[in-house]
């Protein structure tokens, strides 16, 4: 099962910050915070990922609160391009590890 | 970026035959590819993780004599759907993880192979 929570869809005005909120309670010291999406009928898209400190790169924006219990992926500017599911994945780093995929968020980003 | 191609990208075929799809690593060397499966309105399942040289690991579930996963290199990997049933149509998506000491997770997706059996 996956070990997070995001509500199944969202609604958001073009032009406008998207912020897509995820619940991780039970994470664990050394997990980080994936953000990935899916546009329609496409492979998933890596967005950002996360410890304990804020991140921001040229996609999008991750704050994750100081207990790390919760996060919100930040996209500053929605456009239509950013309809897509958005999916936050907690893991514990290292190679050969998989991600488990819950059923994300339905971000749909209207004219 | 890295970048992960898969071929082909769909492919329709009739019930019973073998289906092969690639799964291509284009600028970098992938130690570990994954296979996921997709059905419609749903979230990707991993069916098994592949390390290169090595035997696949499936999930619980997986048929690993109908799914052969094939990881002859590090910019390689394929999965073959033996005797294909309709019931086999859905995406198939490929993932591969780079080398290095990260401590990080970081995987690169193909574009997906949407497979239909008739």
């Amino acid at each position: 099962d996956a070990k997070t929570t995001q509500p199944p869809s969202m609604d958001c005005a073009e032009g406008r910050a998207a912020n897509l909120p995820c619940n991780h309670s039970t994470i664990s010291g050394n997990e980080y915070v994936y953000w990935y999406r899916q546009i329609h009928s496409q492979g998933p898209q890596y967005i950002i990922h996360g410890l304990k400190n804020n991140e921001t790169n040229e996609m999008a924006s991750l704050i994750i609160t100081e207990d790390r219990k919760s996060s919100t992926l930040i996209l500053p500017h929605a456009t239509l391009r950013d309809t897509a599911v958005y999916y936050c994945i907690v893991d514990s780093g290292g190679s050969n590890y998989k991600l488990t995929f819950g059923k994300g968020t339905l971000l749909t980003v209207n004219p | 970026g890295a970048v992960v191609s898969q071929h082909p990208s769909w492919v329709i075929c009739k019930s019973g035959t073998s289906v092969k799809i690639e799964c291509r690593s284009l600028d970098f060397q992938a130690t570990t590819m994954f296979w996921y499966r997709q059905f419609p309105k749903q979230s990707l399942m991993l069916m098994a993780t592949s390390n290169e040289g090595s035997k696949a690991t499936y999930e619980q579930g997986v048929e690993k004599d109908k799914f052969l996963i094939n990881h002859a290199s590090l910019t390689l990997s394929t999965l073959t759907v033996t005797s294909a049933h309709p019931e086999d149509s859905s995406f198939y998506i490929c993932s591969a993880q780079t080398r290095g000491g990260r401590s990080y997770n970081e995987q690169f997706f193909g574009p997906g192979t949407r497979l239909t059996v008739l």
